[in-house]
């Protein structure tokens, strides 16, 4: 199967720590990107490459990959953390994006 | 600065066609693919494909095989989507988005603002 499966919703309080997992078929066979996006606005990409976070992202945002699931961590989550967040995965040609998870900070 | 600005918002009658353009600036055009991906009313993200200024020229998502064609002007550093045959299924906002330099191609890394596309008769 090609799916990418995320939790369609996650809550977290203040301070907390957010984990949002992406499973899939092979998923730990290739890099996996991270992407936030506030309501109305266009996603951005947050964590890549297992390791490596964009300029300007907040170092609480963190990847890891275990075999078949790979994980977003916000630690220290803030209000302003609360997004949705797509995993996405690659093959030679393809790009494919996982539900997305709605991450609520309450 | 890296900036992709796209065309604004495109109504389209049911079996017709939308042309969506993206604009970049503050990079090197033909060094990255640029991805389409778009986005149902309340749902996830889809990728529809790329386009590249190279002999790898485009590539699409099977759904979307025969109905999407992906341009380029590297004179005027603007891409192009144009969708054919359109439903309500294809109602969506449409993003268009850099790839990453070279083997990086598939890291999605600056995305344009969004172009909303209602089909409707």
């Amino acid at each position: 199967s090609n799916e990418v499966t995320q939790p369609p919703t996650l809550s977290v309080s203040p301070g907390q720590t957010a984990r949002i997992t992406c499973s899939g078929h092979n998923l730990g066979h290739r890099f996996v990107c991270w992407y936030q996006q506030r309501p109305g606005q266009s996603p951005q990409l947050v964590f890549y490459q297992d390791t490596r976070r964009p300029s300007g992202v907040p170092e609480r945002f963190s990847g890891s990959t275990s075999g078949d699931t790979a994980t977003l961590t916000i630690t220290g989550t803030q209000a302003m953390d609360e997004a949705d967040y797509f995993c996405q995965t690659w093959d030679s040609t393809t790009v494919r994006f996982g539900g997305g998870t709605k991450l609520t900070v309450l | 600065q890296v900036q992709l600005v796209q065309s604004g918002a495109e109504v389209g009658r049911p079996g017709a066609s939308v042309r969506v353009s993206c604009r970049t600036s503050g990079y090197t055009f033909s060094d990255h693919y640029i991805h389409w991906v778009r986005q149902s009313p309340g749902q996830g993200l889809e990728w529809v494909g790329w386009s590249s200024s190279d002999s790898a020229g485009t590539n699409y998502a099977q759904k979307f095989q025969g109905r999407v064609t992906m341009t380029r002007d590297t004179s005027i550093k603007t891409a192009y989507m144009e969708l054919s045959g359109l439903t309500s299924d294809d109602t969506a906002v449409y993003f268009c988005a850099r790839g990453g330099y070279s083997t990086s191609w598939y890291i999605l890394d600056y995305w344009g603002q969004g172009t909303r596309v209602i089909v409707s008769s």
